[in-house]
């Protein structure tokens, strides 16, 4: 069975402070992550997947399939940074993606 | 493009009610899903399609049902409400399996 799990429900940090989310995942095959945002209110956005490899917004992802983890890091945090954050895992044969409880992330200014 | 829509955006229903949500994604994609989010809970998977005519339960199905009578629309049924539905609801579509999804803007439902 396919698991996503996100420790923190909530996360609180200063503006300018490092962040980092926490995700770790339970799968049998080769896993493709994703990290979703949800402003306030709004439709789930991508913001990135491992296989980009790429940094949207100033966040990065590193797949650590030893440790099976997909944390997501951003340096520096910016107040517009606020939003619920969730972990998605996919891949092989699902049809669906399994998603984490999320984590809100508050940054205070 | 409009990506995903989903319609209505808000409804209050009183328990016994039933009320149909409509989702439509103009990308040509195959899959289809339906979410509930609920807080402290994520999002839980409703029932999910594969392909026009096709449908499968998801993690959280009893209470619900859905029809993908044309490859654009994914239709979630309630046939009595129950409280216990008050929830919002996302729809999202995707390419291939288990690829990145997208999401449409939620319908807020309420059940009294």
């Amino acid at each position: 069975a396919q698991r996503v799990t996100q420790p923190e429900k909530l996360l609180s940090v200063f503006k300018g402070a490092p962040v980092e989310l926490k995700c770790n995942y339970s799968y049998s095959g080769s896993p493709e992550l994703f990290w979703y945002v949800q402003y306030s209110r709004q439709r789930l956005q991508l913001l990135l997947r491992h296989i980009s490899r790429e940094s949207i917004k100033g966040f990065t992802a590193d797949l650590n399939k030893g440790e099976t983890s997909f944390h997501l890091k951003k340096p520096f945090a910016q107040e517009e940074d606020s939003a619920m954050y969730y972990c998605a895992l996919g891949g092989g044969s699902n049809y669906k993606l399994t998603f984490g409880k999320g984590t809100l992330l508050t940054v205070n200014p | 493009n409009a990506g995903v829509t989903q319609t209505p955006k808000f409804r209050v229903l009183k328990t016994g009610q039933s009320m149909t949500l409509l989702c439509a994604q103009d990308m040509n994609h195959e899959y289809m899903y339906w979410y509930r989010q609920d807080p402290g809970m994520g999002l839980r998977l409703i029932h999910y399609s594969v392909g026009e005519g096709t449908t499968a339960k998801g993690e959280v199905p009893d209470g619900y049902n859905v029809s993908r009578l044309k490859k654009q629309n994914f239709l979630l049924g309630l046939e009595s409400a129950a409280p216990s539905q008050t929830s919002v609801y996302f729809c999202a579509s995707s390419w291939q399996r288990g690829d990145e999804q997208y999401f449409g803007p939620g319908t807020r439902l309420t059940v009294t």
